[in-house]
């Protein structure tokens, strides 16, 4: 059962340019998220998407954006990169249900390093 | 704001104690509450999930949930020099919330 898959895993940009990073849900998932985790800090929710729709969105401003295609794979992008956008992305896969008893899986992460 | 708070450590241990974990979170209405384990340059791993308040046991770990004072802990049985990682908790909130909210995370340390 394959689990929750990113790429890349490492990647160095310079400021300015736009990057896009890449998920790939477990298996029987349905629903992908999106989260920062600067170094020392807890990982920080950037937006949630099910149904192909951006369902849910933290307090990240618009340069974040993301895309889920029909297979339930995502992708973030990010534009106009800062140097403060440097951290580990991580992706997180769930099976949406009404129960709210849902138990989310990352994927191993991008390390993001923008100089 | 929904916040979660833990102390950030580190918690040292020995080898073989109970290791003690603590969050407290702000939100009334949340709902499902987690511990993800994240070794050093990792992603956080799930190993425990919690909804109803009481004790969960899963191996040498137990999980305890407080609703009414807004608690959950985390305690590592017969801790092992492999247990040594960054604890974060990390609360799911009600009414049409769907994102974790994680804590900072506690830095255990297991000391053979």
């Amino acid at each position: 059962d394959a689990g929750v898959t990113q790429s890349p895993t490492h990647l160095i940009k310079t400021r300015g340019q736009q990057v896009t990073l890449r998920c790939s849900p477990k298996s029987g998932h349905d629903t992908v998220s999106w989260y920062q985790q600067a170094l020392g800090q807890g990982p920080q929710f950037i937006f949630q998407y099910y149904e192909e729709e951006e369902r849910q969105r933290g307090n990240f401003p618009d340069r974040f954006s993301g895309h889920q295609f029909p297979n339930y794979s995502s992708e973030l992008n990010v534009n106009a990169l800062l140097l403060g956008d440097s951290a580990l992305y991580l992706c997180a896969s769930t099976f949406l249900t009404t129960a709210m008893n849902t138990e989310a899986f990352f994927g191993q992460g991008t390390r993001l390093t923008v100089v | 704001q929904k916040e979660v708070e833990q102390n950030s450590g580190p918690l040292s241990v020995p080898e073989g104690a109970i290791a003690s974990l603590n969050c407290t979170y702000s939100d009334r209405v949340s709902q499902s509450f987690f511990w993800y384990r994240q070794y050093s340059g990792k992603s956080p791993e799930l190993i425990m999930s919690i909804y109803s308040n009481g004790d969960k046991e899963d191996g040498r770990f137990t999980a305890q949930l407080n609703k009414a004072s807004q608690y959950v802990s985390l305690l590592i049985r017969d801790s092992q020099p492999s247990d040594s990682a960054t604890y974060l908790c990390a609360v799911l909130s009600g009414a049409g919330s769907y994102q974790l909210t994680f804590g900072k995370g506690t830095k255990l340390s297991v000391i053979p």
